[in-house]
């Protein structure tokens, strides 16, 4: 069973930077895996932020970034707004139509 | 504007069906592939199906495969998901999503609000 490994909480300062990763449990993430990140806040729908690795959708701010980085997707926000303090899931789709989400990270801005 | 509307969820028995619906508006249906995502309460996501825009590809998590069915009507912007023998595991908010293209490798973009799918005696 393929499982996806992010960090379980991250806090961050108001203006602050950070970076958000995603692990596959079968080896290093590639662009092949086309990951995507998803925010979440408390008691709304899930709301797609970045897709193929580093693509950010129409609506998502420029302070949210997407790469690889040491064999793992990451997403970082750089100037962090207290409104950036949600959940946060990546997804990865891996051969046979398999997609699997990552256990998402809590982020709180303090 | 895109919208996507789900219904159809509810309390169930163990072992026994619901229809989920997610009817969408703002976009040519049609065109797109679309996707089933459940939460489990206090849980993270969960992807549960996709379908391809032209009905020529459905595919499935492990843990629903031979109980969930993905279909949809084109001609009533409608999307579906018929669950059968339901499990307490299958409790859940039920999302409806959106991809940009027409096949299921092609990105989630716009999700609905969600039905809560409860399976209790």
């Amino acid at each position: 069973q393929t499982v996806v490994t992010q960090e379980p909480s991250l806090t961050v300062s108001p203006g602050g930077t950070v970076t958000l990763t995603c692990a596959s449990s079968t080896g290093a993430v590639t662009s092949g895996y086309y990951a995507n990140w998803f925010q979440q806040k408390s008691g709304q729908a899930p709301r797609a932020l970045i897709y193929s690795t580093s693509n950010r959708h129409s609506w998502t701010p420029a302070r949210f970034s997407g790469s690889l980085l040491g064999g793992k997707a990451a997403l970082t926000l750089s100037g962090v707004q207290p409104e950036d303090e949600a959940e946060y899931y990546c997804l990865l789709y891996y051969r046979g139509a398999q997609l699997v989400f990552g256990g998402g990270t809590k982020l709180t801005v303090l | 504007e895109v919208q996507l509307l789900e219904s159809g969820g509810g309390l169930v028995q163990p072992g026994g069906s619901l229809r989920l619906s997610c009817a969408a508006s703002g976009f040519t249906f049609s065109s797109y592939a679309m996707n089933w995502v459940r939460q489990a309460p206090g849980k993270g996501l969960e992807w549960v199906s996709v379908i391809n825009a032209g009905d020529d590809g459905t595919y499935y998590a492990d843990s629903v495969k031979g109980r969930f069915t993905i279909s949809r009507d084109n001609s009533k912007n409608t999307l579906y998901l018929q669950m059968n023998s339901l499990r307490a595991e299958d409790t859940a908010v039920y999302y409806c999503a959106k991809t940009g293209g027409a096949y299921y490798y092609d990105p989630m973009d716009v999700w609905g609000q969600g039905t809560t799918v409860t399976v209790s005696s």
